[in-house]
């Protein structure tokens, strides 16, 4: 089965410019997550949805960052324009089922450097 | 609000020495627990996580943690470390009410020496 694949796995960009990252979850998982992972800390959420449905995007930073994920399969997420401090990883994360207890499947991510 | 704190960003032991990474939670309400470890350029994969069965979680790779309620601490262990160890683990909490929302550690660096 394959995984949570994500491209590109690297982007160099200058600030101000516009970036795209796009994700395809696991076959039949209907909860699809990005987390977003500065150098050295754990993982901090970005948006979460339930099929196509955001149902939490409170640490969404809405001036610059966009989300979608049409038909509930794949998504993607942008920056636009982007700043210094966006340089991280990007990591997007699928589940098969809602509720707590539920496994998350991650991706390799995707290193954004901002020049 | 729920918290995680990991206690030491870089951990280093001997090949074949006790392994141990401490993590503290805090959370309003019963938690699940879990943690997850990411090998170099590679995304989280899961180890354990407990569900508020047994207190005592085994995973993968020979790693187990234990649930202390009295001590909100949920410290992963594997008695003999291999070289194939080293990597970056996560301990993250989730909210049993409502929908699952991971909130993540910073993260304990371990490093096996030979």
């Amino acid at each position: 089965e394959a995984g949570v694949v994500q491209s590109p796995r690297y982007k160099i960009i200058e600030k101000k410019q516009p970036v795209a990252f796009w994700c395809n979850p696991i076959s039949g998982h209907n909860t699809l997550y990005w987390y977003l992972q500065n150098l050295g800390q754990g993982p901090e959420l970005l948006i979460r949805y339930e099929n196509e449905e955001a149902v939490d995007d409170s640490q969404l930073p809405k001036d610059r960052f966009s989300a979608e994920r049409l038909k509930g399969v794949d998504s993607t997420l942008k920056i636009q324009p982007a700043e210094l401090g966006d340089s991280a990883v990007y990591l997007c994360a699928s589940s098969p089922r809602t509720g707590p207890a539920g496994e998350l499947f991650f991706g390799e991510g995707s290193r954004l450097t901002v020049l | 609000a729920q918290s995680v704190t990991q206690l030491g960003s870089h951990v280093s032991v001997s090949e074949g020495a006790l392994v141990l990474l401490r993590c503290n939670y805090s959370s309003s309400v019963p938690p699940y627990l879990f943690w997850y470890v990411q090998y170099p350029n590679q995304g989280l994969q899961l180890l354990l996580k407990y569900t508020s069965a047994a207190t005592l979680v085994k995973g993968i790779n020979g790693f187990e943690a234990e649930f202390k309620k009295s001590e909100t601490s949920f410290h992963l262990t594997k008695p003999s470390a291999h070289m194939s160890d080293a990597a970056e683990y996560f301990c993250a909490v989730s909210d049993t009410k409502g929908a699952q929302k991971l909130v993540f550690g910073q993260g304990t660096r371990l490093t096996i020496n030979p």
